[in-house]
């Protein structure tokens, strides 16, 4: 059974902090792995998906990192802003057609 | 282009009632794919489709049926409601594996509530 797991499970932090969370995620039969953030009410939407062993993606003040030999994907949060305050999931993409997602990373950042 | 949209957005239901949940996308993607989602389980695939006329189980298919006899509907059917099914339902579309590396678009989602 393919596990995805993400730590911590939630997260508060002050409005200025800089934050980040992991995804450890099999490191065979390796396709992608994909980082989404979901806010309350509406529905998850893609931020990152990496596909080689070092990547490194960045959008704003939100980057991830990706090591596949060892399984583990880290997403950083510099500044976080009350704005930032979602669900941050992960998904690994294996050999097949489907993702298995993570429970994920609550983040809530205070004013 | 809406994108991916799902009716309805909220349900009833009592149990031993049936219904279907109908996906719509308009982005002519191949796969499509429905997920339940639970507090503390995260996005749990329940069937997928990697084309028109084609399904496929995910990882928690029972009490579920699906049918895709356009691309760009996805339906999911519940014929006998259980309030275990009491969930939020994702529906989610991907294009074909490739530069994209299956990135998905998730629908709004659909609240059902079965008593």
């Amino acid at each position: 059974i393919l596990n995805v797991e993400q730590s911590p499970q939630s997260l508060h932090v002050q409005e200025g902090d800089s934050t980040n969370f992991t995804c450890s995620f099999p490191s065979s039969n390796f396709y992608a792995l994909h980082w989404y953030r979901w806010e309350t009410a509406k529905s998850p939407e893609a931020l990152f998906v990496m596909t080689l062993n070092g990547d490194e993606k960045k959008k704003g003040r939100i980057s991830a990192t990706l090591n596949t030999k060892e399984g583990y994907s880290y997403l950083y949060i510099k500044g976080s802003q009350p704005e930032d305050s979602a669900t941050y999931l992960c998904a690994f993409g294996g050999a097949t057609n489907k993702l298995i997602f993570g429970t994920g990373t609550l983040l809530a950042v205070q004013p | 282009n809406a994108g991916v949209t799902q009716t309805p957005k909220f349900r009833v239901l009592k149990t031993g009632q049936s219904m279907t949940l109908l996906c719509a996308q308009d982005m002519n993607h191949e796969y499509m794919y429905w997920y339940r989602q639970d507090p503390g389980m995260g996005l749990r695939l329940i069937h997928y489709s990697v084309g028109e006329g084609t399904t496929a189980k995910g990882e928690v298919p029972d009490g579920y049926n699906v049918s895709r006899l356009k691309k760009q509907n996805f339906l999911l059917g519940l014929e006998s409601a259980a309030p275990s099914q009491t969930s939020v339902y994702f529906c989610a579309s991907s294009a074909s594996r490739g530069a994209s590396a299956n990135e998905q678009f998730f629908g709004p989602g659909t609240r059902l509530t079965v008593l």
